[in-house]
């Protein structure tokens, strides 16, 4: 069936240091999205990327969906002590509104 | 905003009890979820719902069922509870894909002991 891998699945930083996650999936999807998890809370939506080769930027963070269409990945630059969670990828099911959850990536950030 | 509301956020259980987990949301959306989230696999679908009494298996389902007889309610059963049922569940919704993505609730930590 279809996967969503991530990896790494942690990462402990210093403060200011970058950060990537990469998402690789078994399949071409139609779109990716990302989520972002704080410790004890849920997954909240980050962004949605669709075209190939498509680079969206939210302040420090920029995520890259790749040429194929079946990797992405998202980079912090400068981390900060907000930017602690899990980080999520997700791709949709072909033709469906179903999404396979990549593992996620742990993030913490020492200060 | 959209709200996603689970109507439990701690729950303990005993093995064999029949537990009713139960999400609702605001805002007329036609796709409603549960996964679990386990540490280590991510989140897992347990079951989806595209419109009122529609349903459809997941990636997990066994040992689970649905129910949704309004739209803005999405219940998910344990028939009978199991200690390998111990998790995170995580109801979520949406109305179509877009640049939106899931609206997920806060989450019910379940505990079968």
């Amino acid at each position: 069936g279809q996967q969503v891998m991530q990896i790494p699945q942690y990462q402990h930083v210093q403060e200011g240091e970058d950060f990537t996650t990469y998402c690789n999936s078994s399949t071409t999807l139609s779109n990716i999205q990302w989520y972002k998890q704080r410790p004890g809370g849920h997954p909240v939506f980050l962004i949605q990327l669709v075209k190939s080769g498509e680079v969206k930027k939210q302040k420090r963070l920029t995520f890259q969906f790749g040429e194929a269409k079946k990797n992405s990945s998202l980079h912090i630059t400068a981390t900060q002590t907000t930017d602690v969670g899990t980080y999520f990828c997700a791709g949709p099911i072909a033709g469906t509104y179903k999404y396979i959850f990549g593992t996620g990536t742990r993030l913490k950030v020492l200060a | 905003d959209v709200k996603v509301t689970q109507s439990s956020r701690y729950l303990v259980k005993r093995t064999g009890e029949k537990v009713f987990l139960e999400c609702v949301q605001d805002m007329d959306h036609e796709n409603m979820f549960w996964y679990r989230q386990d540490p280590g696999l991510g989140l897992r679908l347990i079951y989806f719902s595209y419109d009122v009494k529609m349903k459809e298996k997941g990636d997990i389902p066994e040992g689970y069922s649905v129910s949704r007889e309004k739209k803005e309610r999405f219940s998910l059963i344990l028939e009978s509870a199991s200690t390998n049922q111990t998790s995170m569940y995580l109801c979520a919704s949406i109305n179509r894909p877009g640049p939106y993505g899931y609206t997920f609730g806060s989450g019910t930590r379940l505990t079968v002991v």
